[in-house]
């Protein structure tokens, strides 16, 4: 079966190291998008990206970078970590703004 | 811009009754709404979804939504709830459909037995 899957699951690094974080969907689709959730504040939009060589910042985009080589990868970089990215971060992959959009597992990021 | 808000952050229902959870937006221009349901160390998984015709929307697990152009809410319920929705559930919308999508706060469901 299709499936989007996020790894690692968990992570705990330091602070000032770069991180990456993988994200990989079988479906073939053009939207892939990277959210992170916070108590009290949801799931906000980090990056997107509507196509290979396609990256768009979303809300919360500083501190975090994404690059699109092929359609089935997102990996989302946090170039310096910090104690305030600190987070569970969610892939999400759609084919078309009509169509229902997959979530990974999430990954549990902890800085200290 | 667009924002959702979620009047809940908790809602404590016993087993068999039925449940509502609010769900508020703002938007300037054509919405799409959708309800998610994240169940514990687990993703988010679409529960139902309005992206244009009938304003009774209907999911799965038994949930339903309306949607009210002049309340802008969207409303989950649920006749009868069961152990097992218990879960955290977000809204969310998004101007172009599925992407973009911008999420309430979130409404964590408990029900007792």
């Amino acid at each position: 079966d299709a499936e989007i899957t996020q790894s690692p699951r968990h992570k705990i690094t330091e602070t000032g190291r770069q991180v990456t974080l993988a994200c990989h969907q079988t479906w073939n689709h053009n939207n892939m998008f990277w959210y992170r959730q916070d108590l009290g504040h949801g799931l906000r939009l980090i990056h997107y990206s509507y196509g290979v060589q396609d990256t768009n910042k979303g809300e919360v985009s500083d501190g975090y970078s994404v690059s699109r080589s092929n359609t089935e990868d997102l990996p989302l970089t946090l170039e310096s970590a910090a104690s305030s990215q600190t987070s569970v971060y969610f892939c999400a992959s759609s084919s078309d703004k009509n169509t229902e959009a997959f979530f990974g597992q999430g990954t549990r990021l902890t800085v200290v | 811009a667009q924002s959702v808000t979620q009047l809940d952050s908790q809602v404590p229902v016993f087993e068999e009754a039925p449940v509502e959870l609010r769900c508020n937006y703002s938007s300037s221009v054509s919405v799409y709404l959708f309800w998610y349901v994240q169940y514990p160390n687990q993703g988010l998984q679409l529960l139902l979804k309005y992206l244009s015709g009938s304003t009774l929307v209907k999911g799965i697990n038994g949930f339903e939504a309306e949607f009210n152009k002049s309340q802008t809410s969207f409303h989950l319920r649920k006749p009868s709830v069961h152990i097992s929705d218990t879960a955290e559930y977000f809204c969310a919308s998004g101007n172009t459909g599925f992407q973009k999508l911008v999420f309430g706060t979130g409404t964590r469901l408990l029900v007792s037995p």
